[in-house]
């Protein structure tokens, strides 16, 4: 079966623009989960969707946002970029129960210039 | 809040040699726990997992971990690595990940 997959794989920003990232989950994974990962700090957690809401939210400001459709696809917006803001940004996909653990997508590799 | 903490940043071990990685945790309710493994290039593989039961687990490719709850730990254990091990780990209390744990094994 198909795995997670996160479009685009990289993107390059100006500061103060937004970005929009996308995130297939697995066929019939119903939640899905973004982390940032940055050298040194591991993952991030920033959220995590289940049957179109916000289940669970980590210690980001509100420029980060995201949303999950009825397909349980998921796309992270990321409004008035910030040059900290380059990281890779992983999706992960999981039953609803997330008692069997993740999988991860390869992940958007974003650079803030 | 609550936390996860690997106490190694880089390890490295000559092949053969046995590893452990640290990992602790700060939540006092029912934990699930997890390590994953990430390879160079790679994206983010799971590499075993813990709900309950028999408080040593067994994941792929030899791995190990034995959760003590007394102890707030879950570490990750192989006997006798091997080239191949290199990779970053990651251990994980539900969805909060630890920062990771370089692991090289020299040949």
């Amino acid at each position: 079966k198909a795995g997670v997959t996160q479009t685009p794989r990289y993107l390059i920003k100006t500061r103060g623009q937004q970005v929009t990232l996308s995130c297939s989950p697995i066929s019939g994974h119903r939640s899905v989960s973004w982390y940032q990962q940055t050298p040194g700090q591991g993952l991030q957690f920033l959220f995590e969707y289940f049957s179109e809401t916000q289940r669970n939210k980590g210690n980001f400001p509100g420029r980060f946002s995201g949303r999950q459709f009825s397909n349980s696809r998921s796309e992270m917006n990321v409004s008035t970029l910030e040059l900290g803001d380059s990281a890779l940004y992983l999706c992960a996909s999981s039953l609803a129960d997330r008692g069997n653990g993740y999988t991860f997508g390869s992940g958007t590799r974003l650079t803030v210039v | 809040a609550q936390s996860v903490s690997q106490h190694n940043h880089h390890v490295i071990l000559s092949e053969a040699a046995s590893l452990e990685l640290g990992c602790n945790y700060s939540y006092g309710g029912t934990v699930n726990l997890f390590w994953y493994v990430q390879y160079p290039g790679q994206h983010l593989q799971l590499l075993l997992k813990y709900f309950s039961g028999d408080p040593l687990v067994k994941g792929i490719k030899g791995f190990e971990a034995e959760f003590i709850k007394s102890k707030f730990s879950f570490n990750l254990r192989k006997p006798s690595v091997q080239w191949s091990d290199t990779a970053e780990y990651f251990c994980a209390v539900g969805m909060r990940f630890g920062a990771g744990t370089r692991l090289t094994v020299k040949p």
